[in-house]
């Protein structure tokens, strides 16, 4: 069975240009999530989706970010413009009919 | 606010050595992950506990849940190099919301 997709795994980009993040959540899985993971630090939820619908997006810089999951699959995480602030590492994970989440290998966005 | 505190932080310690790793948490919680994160990669999940009182093992690690004290622990019973990693704890409110997790304890096993 294959994992949760991410994609790219690094990237690096100018403060205020802008930026997507991509993934793919195991087959099957309803709820997916972004996390991000500032270094030294847990992770730190931004978004949940179930299927097609953001039910938390309370932790989300909304006036930067944003996100989408149109045909309840896949799912983009944006930021524009990024600032210096936004380095960090992006993960995606995904959760079934169960109780285990199951994280991707993340995105590693450096600004400068 | 749901918070989760870990420690130690930082950890060193020799092969063949027990240690033990703590997890605190602030209000009622559905279930307690743990998960361990090599350098530069992502989490692997280790261990899901439910109810109070479970008790997971895992070759040499060992996990185990009181949800009156809201505490878990991670014991690591006669420690290898190869367990060297930052282990996370993470606690869930209810359902499918998102985990909410400790700053991790970064373990350092030597020789």
């Amino acid at each position: 069975e294959a994992g949760v997709v991410q994609s790219p795994r690094y990237k690096i980009i100018e403060k205020k240009q802008p930026v997507a993040f991509w993934c793919n959540p195991i087959s099957g899985h309803n709820t997916l999530y972004w996390y991000r993971q500032n270094l030294g630090q847990g992770p730190e939820l931004l978004i949940r989706y179930e299927n097609e619908e953001a039910v938390d997006d309370s932790q989300l810089p909304k006036d930067r970010f944003s996100a989408e999951r149109l045909k309840g699959v896949d799912s983009t995480l944006k930021i524009q413009p990024a600032e210096l602030g936004d380095s960090a590492v992006y993960l995606c994970a995904s959760t079934g009919p169960g109780y285990e989440q199951y994280f991707g290998p993340g995105t590693r966005l450096t600004v400068t | 606010e749901l918070k989760v505190e870990q420690n130690p932080l930082f950890l060193s310690m020799q092969e063949g050595k027990n240690y033990t790793i703590y997890c605190n948490y602030s209000t009622t919680s559905d279930r307690l992950y743990w998960y361990r994160q090599d350098p530069g990669k992502s989490l692997e999940s280790l261990f899901v506990l439910l109810s109070n009182g479970a008790v997971k093992q895992e070759g040499r690690l060992m996990a185990s849940l009181d949800t009156k004290a809201r505490l878990s622990t991670l014991h690591i019973t006669a420690a290898v190099h190869d367990l060297s990693a930052t282990y996370f704890c993470a606690v869930v409110k209810g359902g499918a919301d998102g985990l909410t997790f400790g700053k991790g304890t970064h373990l350092i096993i030597q020789p």
